[in-house]
């Protein structure tokens, strides 16, 4: 079955304690991007990746990192979380082509509580 | 930059009614449009996308039209049921082609 797994689904954290949510798909897409979605503002990009080793900043990058070392899998990195990262994560990905972006598929989300 | 804007922000109706959800872009220079559905507590399934070169698209009792020179798209539901209750995002494509901008969403509620 194509799909876009996330882990965790849920997670409790503390302030400035290292966090990682993954993402991996298995349909070969090129690009994989990660969104947060937050009351009253919607779904806002962090970063995305053209392709393996090639990520860049969305609009809303400041307190994440992101890798692509391989094709299939995307992970977020929180170096050091703070309550205002408290949102729900979903990550993206799409096969790409000269004409934007193509049907994206998302994960389930991953919804994180920084205390 | 780019705005997307979606009217109403919720929409109760009873079963079987036909209805029809706004979405409008500021800037028409868009690759295309897509819609997505989002239930709580699960992520965003796409519905349909439309090319910058399309007029519409049909997908069972789901039409959504495009019209990029009025900045406008409407997703049709025909015949609603109580399983068509969720949230519904249309987003397009950046200028760049490397992110989707979203708009907040039309929150359907459907009674039987």
């Amino acid at each position: 079955e194509a799909q876009v797994t996330q882990n965790p689904r849920y997670l409790i954290t503390v302030t400035g304690k290292k966090l990682t949510v993954t993402c991996s798909q298995n349909m070969n897409h090129e690009y994989m991007s990660w969104y947060r979605q937050d009351p009253g503002l919607g779904l806002r990009q962090i970063y995305y990746s053209m392709n393996v080793e090639v990520t860049d900043k969305g609009d809303v990058p400041e307190g994440y990192k992101v890798s692509r070392k391989e094709k299939r899998n995307f992970p977020l990195i929180l170096e050091s979380p703070s309550p205002n990262q408290t949102s729900l994560y979903f990550c993206a990905s799409s096969r790409t082509s000269f004409y934007g972006l193509e049907t994206q598929y998302f994960g389930p989300g991953t919804r994180l509580l920084v205390l | 930059k780019q705005e997307v804007t979606q009217i109403p922000a919720a929409l109760s109706v009873p079963e079987g009614e036909n209805l029809v959800l706004n979405c409008s872009f500021t800037d028409s220079a868009i690759y295309n449009l897509q819609w997505f559905r989002q239930d709580p507590g699960k992520g965003l399934t796409s519905l349909l996308l439309i090319q910058s070169s399309q007029r519409e698209q049909t997908s069972g009792r789901l039409n959504a039209s495009l019209d990029k020179s009025s900045g406008r798209s409407t997703l049709y539901i025909a015949a609603s049921q109580p399983g068509d209750s969720a949230t519904y995002l249309c987003a397009v494509s950046n200028q760049a082609g490397t992110a989707l901008i979203f708009g907040k969403g039309t929150t359907l509620s459907v009674s039987s």
